[in-house]
């Protein structure tokens, strides 16, 4: 089976820096997306790892531990308007694509 | 924009009717997906399909079938709807390259109610 553990909630202020943590348990492993989902709307695509290390891309980073079955996403320079759900995603090669649950992320002033 | 498309956006339909999401593409992506939305659960799997014709069950299945007869339409029907099915539901679809899958791209999904 597979597993998938995100915060279920965070709260950071504006223009600061906030890490959101994901561990996977799955049955083989092929990469791991990371959406963005604003209430009432459908998730959109942020990053994706597929081997070890740090993804930059502008104010978010995603990095990835496939040994220690770990993903983080890090933005920076918050905004209100990332405050939204962020979604962890495994696919594995036999397996289709299972998320999280989700953290939902506050930004505040 | 990824070429995806869910019909219909918006349903009320009664406890026991039968129920029909359809999700057309025009990317010709090899993956299908249909999840359903709900407080407190995420996203979760409903049924997939890796090809025409190819489809296997998700974690939350009961209740549920789905049809892939061409690459553009999946079909997800509810054959007699009950409350518990009362969601949104979203169709993601999914290509590979060079051997790896690309990332999902979501339909803007359908709010079904059952009453």
């Amino acid at each position: 089976g597979q597993n998938i553990d995100q915060p279920t909630e965070m709260t950071a202020t504006e223009g600061a820096i906030v890490q959101i943590n994901c561990t996977y348990q799955t049955s083989g492993f092929n990469g791991l997306f990371w959406y963005q989902q604003h209430a009432g709307e459908a998730p959109t695509f942020l990053s994706y790892n597929v081997l070890d290390g740090l993804e930059e891309k502008g104010r978010f980073s995603s990095f990835l531990s496939r040994s220690k079955g770990y993903s983080y996403l890090l933005l920076k320079e918050l905004q209100m308007k990332d405050s939204a759900s962020y979604l962890c995603a495994v696919f594995s090669g036999n397996t289709p694509l299972v998320f999280g649950k989700g953290t939902r992320l506050s930004v505040i002033a | 924009d990824a070429g995806i498309t869910q019909s219909p956006r918006h349903k009320v339909t009664e406890t026991g009717t039968p129920v029909t999401l359809r999700c057309h593409q025009t990317e010709n992506h090899r993956y299908m997906y249909w999840y359903r939305q709900d407080p407190g659960h995420g996203l979760r799997l409903i049924h997939y399909s890796y090809g025409v014709k190819d489809t296997d069950k998700g974690e939350v299945s009961d209740g549920y079938s789905v049809s892939r007869s061409k690459t553009e339409d999946f079909l997800l029907t509810l054959e007699s709807a009950t409350s518990s099915q009362t969601s949104v539901y979203f169709c993601a679809i999914q290509s590979q390259s060079g051997g790896m899958n690309t990332e999902a791209f979501f339909g803007q999904g359908t709010r079904l109610t059952v009453v």
